[in-house]
C-alpha cells in the first residue's frame, strides 16, 4: 500500500478555494487516488476519485500530476458546511488492506 | 437506499463480557471492513473481507473476530472486551475491482468499563 503524507490541518474563509494535497512517492500501477470527507461521529464519505490527470465532479476537482506522486484536492469556494477532515486513500481500494493515513483538518472560519 | 447499517450505535459494557456489533450491507458487495477510530489515531482497519468465508487481518485485529458467512452481513466480535478498546467503530462495504471506493456505516461508539 502507497504511504499517504497529508497537512494536518488548513483554516480557510467561506467562499475561498481551498486545495489539499497528498504526496504519495510509492504509488502503484493499478492504484486509484481516491478522497474522502468526514464528519465528527461520521462515517468517512466519498468525495471524489481519479488515476491521473483531472477529475472534476460537482462538489470538488482532483488534479493529479503526469508522475502521479501526488495529488491535489480542490473545493471551490468553501463554506462552513465544508469544515471536516479530509482524508487521501491509495491502493486497488477493496483489495484487501486499506490504510487512510492521519488526514487533514479543514476549519472554514466566517 | 443503498446503505450500510450498524447495531447497536451505542454500547456500555465491562470488562470480559463478550459483545457483538452487527454491520449489513444492502448493495451486494464483495468487500466489507471494519475500522476503528481513536482520538489523534485516525481510522485504523481491524479485519477485511474480500467475499464470503473469506476474511484477513488489518493492521489491529488484536482482541477481535469477524465471520462472513453471508455476503450482506460482517459481524465484529469481542470475544473478551477490554477498557483499551473502547473507540468509534466503523463498517463499510465496497464493490470489487479497480476505482471502487467504500460506504461507511454510521458508526457504533462502544464503552467498555
Amino acid at each position: 500500500l502507497a504511504k499517504t503524507t497529508q497537512p494536518i490541518s488548513m483554516d480557510s474563509y467561506e467562499g475561498q478555494e481551498v486545495n489539499i494535497t497528498c504526496s504519495h512517492n510509492n504509488i502503484a500501477t493499478n492504484d486509484y487516488i481516491t478522497w474522502y470527507q468526514q464528519f465528527p461521529s461520521q462515517g468517512p464519505r466519498f468525495i471524489i476519485q481519479g488515476y491521473k490527470t483531472k477529475v472534476t465532479n460537482e462538489v470538488a476537482s482532483l488534479f493529479i500530476p503526469a508522475d502521479r506522486k501526488s495529488s491535489t484536492l480542490s473545493l471551490p469556494r468553501v463554506s462552513l458546511s465544508d469544515t471536516a477532515v479530509y482524508y487521501c486513500l491509495v491502493g486497488e481500494h477493496n483489495a484487501g488492506k486499506s490504510t487512510f493515513g492521519d488526514g487533514t483538518t479543514l476549519t472554514v472560519k466566517p | 437506499e443503498a446503505q450500510v447499517t450498524q447495531n447497536p450505535r451505542y454500547l456500555i459494557t465491562v470488562t470480559g463480557k463478550k459483545l457483538t456489533v452487527t454491520c449489513s450491507q444492502n448493495m451486494n458487495h464483495e468487500y466489507m471492513s471494519w475500522y476503528r477510530q481513536d482520538p489523534g489515531l485516525g481510522l485504523r482497519q481491524i479485519y477485511y473481507s474480500m467475499n464470503v468465508e473469506v476474511t484477513d487481518k488489518g493492521d489491529v485485529p488484536e482482541g477481535y473476530k469477524v465471520s462472513r458467512k453471508e455476503k450482506r452481513n460482517f459481524p465484529l466480535i469481542l470475544e473478551s472486551p477490554s477498557p483499551n478498546q473502547t473507540s468509534l467503530y466503523f463498517c463499510a462495504s465496497g464493490g470489487q475491482g479497480l476505482g471502487e471506493t467504500q460506504y461507511f456505516g454510521p458508526g457504533t461508539r462502544l464503552l467498555v468499563l
